[in-house]
């Protein structure tokens, strides 16, 4: 079946760090939503890409969808302690949802 | 408010005691699922609904049931649970089309 992998599984950053996450498919990907999950807490939906080399920001977030639809990436600027939690990435093909396994990210004060 | 709501959020059961976790959306929504969530897995998917009457399997179905009765409720049934169904459990929720998930609290249950 579809497969969406992620990397790094997880990652440990000094508060003010930058920080990165990639989604990669062997497929071509219908859209691609991000999503993020604090601990304790679940899965919150952060934003939707939908065309080829999409670029969207949300304050210190960048989210990109790669050319050919088979790629995605997530870009924290200078992270802070709130951006502590698990990204996912999840490929929405109107029929159903297939979701990355996640990268943790753990930011140290 | 829009909202999943799930029940109960921790559960504690014996092997082979059956149960049911109940899900409920007051969004409309015509699609439902249940996840489950375990360390360096991530969300697996159990079962889907496209609407009422309609379910498929997901990736790790083996153990569970569901039924959609009714659009706004999506219950997982585990017959005979086992150990290794100890795990969070997610129930989500989307309209149709390309559109996000919403996802209910979570359920941890652990099977003895």
């Amino acid at each position: 079946g579809q497969q969406v992998m992620q990397i790094p599984q997880y990652q440990h950053v000094q508060e003010g760090e930058d920080f990165t996450t990639y989604c990669n498919s062997s497929t071509t990907l219908s859209n691609i939503q991000w999503y993020k999950q604090r601990p304790g807490g679940h899965p919150v939906f952060l934003i939707q890409l939908v065309k080829s080399g999409e670029v969207k920001k949300q304050k210190r977030l960048t989210f990109q969808f790669g050319e050919a639809k088979k790629n995605s990436s997530l870009h924290i600027t200078a992270t802070q302690t709130t951006d502590v939690g698990t990204y996912f990435c999840a490929d929405n093909y109107g029929q159903n949802f297939v979701f990355g396994p996640g990268t943790r990210l753990s930011v140290l004060p | 408010e829009a909202q999943v709501t799930q029940n109960p959020r921790y559960l504690i059961t014996v092997t082979g005691k059956k149960l049911t976790v109940t899900c409920s959306q007051n969004m409309n929504h015509e699609y439902m699922s249940w996840y489950r969530q375990d360390p360096g897995l991530g969300l697996r998917q159990i079962y889907y609904s496209m609407n009422v009457e309609v379910t498929d399997k997901g990736d790790v179905p083996e153990g569970y049931k569901v039924s959609r009765k009714e659009k706004r409720n999506f219950p997982l049934i585990l017959e005979s649970p086992s150990p290794n169904q100890t795990s969070l459990y997610f129930c989500a929720s989307s309209s149709a089309g390309w559109t996000e998930a919403f996802f209910g609290q979570g359920t941890r249950l652990t099977v003895v």
